[in-house]
């Protein structure tokens, strides 16, 4: 069974700092299954990077994804209001289906 | 533009079963190349994957629920469902149906808004 681990828990910042959460795998996973969501209180995920480098449809390049084999990265460069909000990380295998981290909640400092 | 909407009893009892349907507009839930998601979330906790299933039936669920889970699809309504049988309180959470990107990224791209589901006695 695969585990996600998703650190900081909470990341606190200013507007126009630049956000770093990260996703580690409890083994090396494929990089093309790997994928970040954002979430809003009280809405519904959406997709963010898909992957674990590709934007998705309609996403600012202001975030960005990167990382192989166990370790993955979400980089926000600079952190308007609207991007304060849980972030999660997802894999996807055949042997262990789909698998959530346990969020990262980037607040207002 | 694909959209998908849960429906479905807001309240079921206890050892009762709990049924949802998502209902999908635009592709037809019967082409290949998704897969059709159900994921659920505790209040204030992240998310729990509950398991998917394909145009062809295939389906894979969560070892957690698999006992008491099973997904269908409805190719003459466009909706896909998910029943869950022996509810208890900690099956009270929002549910959400997704679509899941088949063949490479199997990433969600597409969600409902979600429907809470509490269950009591």
């Amino acid at each position: 069974e695969i585990v996600l681990t998703q650190s900081p828990g909470t990341l606190s910042l200013s507007p126009g700092e630049r956000a770093t959460l990260s996703c580690r795998a409890s083994q090396s996973v494929s990089s093309s299954h790997l994928a970040w969501y954002q979430q809003k209180p009280g809405q519904a995920p959406g997709l963010l990077i898909y992957g674990a480098s590709s934007r998705a449809t309609g996403i600012s390049d202001r975030f960005s994804g990167s990382g192989s084999g166990t370790d993955f990265t979400l980089s926000i460069s600079r952190l308007e209001p609207e991007d304060f909000a849980v972030y999660y990380c997802q894999h996807y295998s055949s042997s262990s289906g789909v698998t959530f981290g346990p969020g990262t909640k980037v607040d207002i400092k | 533009q694909v959209q998908l909407q849960e429906s479905g009893p807001g309240l079921v009892k206890t050892s009762q079963t709990l049924s949802l349907t998502c209902t999908v507009s635009g592709p037809s839930v019967h082409n290949g190349g998704f897969y059709w998601s159900w994921v659920r979330q505790h209040a204030g906790k992240g998310l729990e994957w509950i398991g998917h299933i394909d145009f062809s039936d295939y389906t894979y669920y969560n070892p957690s629920v698999k006992s008491r889970v099973s997904m269908s699809i409805d190719r003459s309504t466009n909706q896909f469902s998910l029943r869950l049988t022996s509810v208890t309180a900690a099956d009270t959470a929002v549910y959400y149906c997704a679509r899941q990107t088949g063949f490479y990224y199997y990433s969600m791209d597409v969600w409902g808004q979600g429907t809470t589901v509490t269950v009591s006695s």
